[in-house]
């Protein structure tokens, strides 16, 4: 079995300011893991995925991710926060059956002018 | 390559109705998911098929079913609207080679009301 937990429903950030989103998950086997963003009224998008090639992963628009294997964790992060950044997040595992993902509830990030 | 395409984008059903949404894949996936989405628990599975006539039960199968006569097309049908299934609708499809590390592709989604 596996899931994941989003640690914050909601960030809000200033334009210009690092951003940080925390998930941390669940798996009993090697896991496959994955942030999505949903803009409003749209559907996902992929940012990035851990492959198991490097566990500092790099995505579209800036963002990455650090795979954590003790801590179990998989944090998205931005150095610096733009408008177009405010949308909903997903981190996103899947496990042995990888036709079956288990999503995060979601965080929604806000960015302040 | 249109990728994943879902029909209707809106619908308004009466509790008790029937009706199926759309979706079909133009990327030869083997792999093909429903989803709803609800404020803050994400998105839950609904039914999945890992190939044309396999389907299989997720974690919220109840009220809907699934066919796969074809690797393109997966619809899903409600057989009795009910309130609780206002929601809004994700259609996904991956390619199924056993690479665990290929990403879904989904649908704009349905916004589905039920009055």
């Amino acid at each position: 079995a596996q899931s994941v937990t989003q640690l914050d429903s909601h960030v809000s950030v200033s334009e210009g300011t690092p951003v940080l989103l925390r998930c941390n998950y669940s798996s009993s086997y090697s896991p496959s893991l994955f942030w999505y963003v949903q803009h409003p009224n749209k559907g996902l998008q992929l940012l990035l995925k851990y492959t198991s090639a490097a566990t500092l992963v790099k995505g579209i628009n800036g963002f990455e991710a650090e795979f954590k294997k003790s801590e179990t964790s998989f944090h998205l992060t931005k150095p610096s926060a733009h408008m177009s950044d405010a949308a909903e997040y997903f981190c996103v595992v899947s496990g042995s059956n990888d036709y079956k993902l288990s999503f995060g509830a979601g965080t929604t990030v806000t960015v302040r002018a | 390559n249109a990728g994943v395409t879902q029909t209707p984008k809106f619908q308004v059903l009466k509790t008790g109705q029937s009706m199926t949404l759309q979706c079909a894949q133009d990327m030869n996936h083997e792999y093909m998911s429903w989803y709803r989405q609800d404020p803050g628990m994400g998105l839950r599975l609904i039914h999945y098929s890992v190939g044309a006539g396999i389907t299989d039960q997720g974690e919220v199968p109840n009220g809907y079913n699934v066919s796969r006569s074809t690797t393109e097309d997966f619809p899903l049908r409600l057989l009795s609207a009910a309130p609780s299934q206002t929601s809004v609708y994700f259609c996904a499809s991956k390619r199924g080679d056993r690479g665990r590390n290929t990403e879904a592709f989904f649908g704009q989604g349905t916004r589905l009301t039920v009055v």
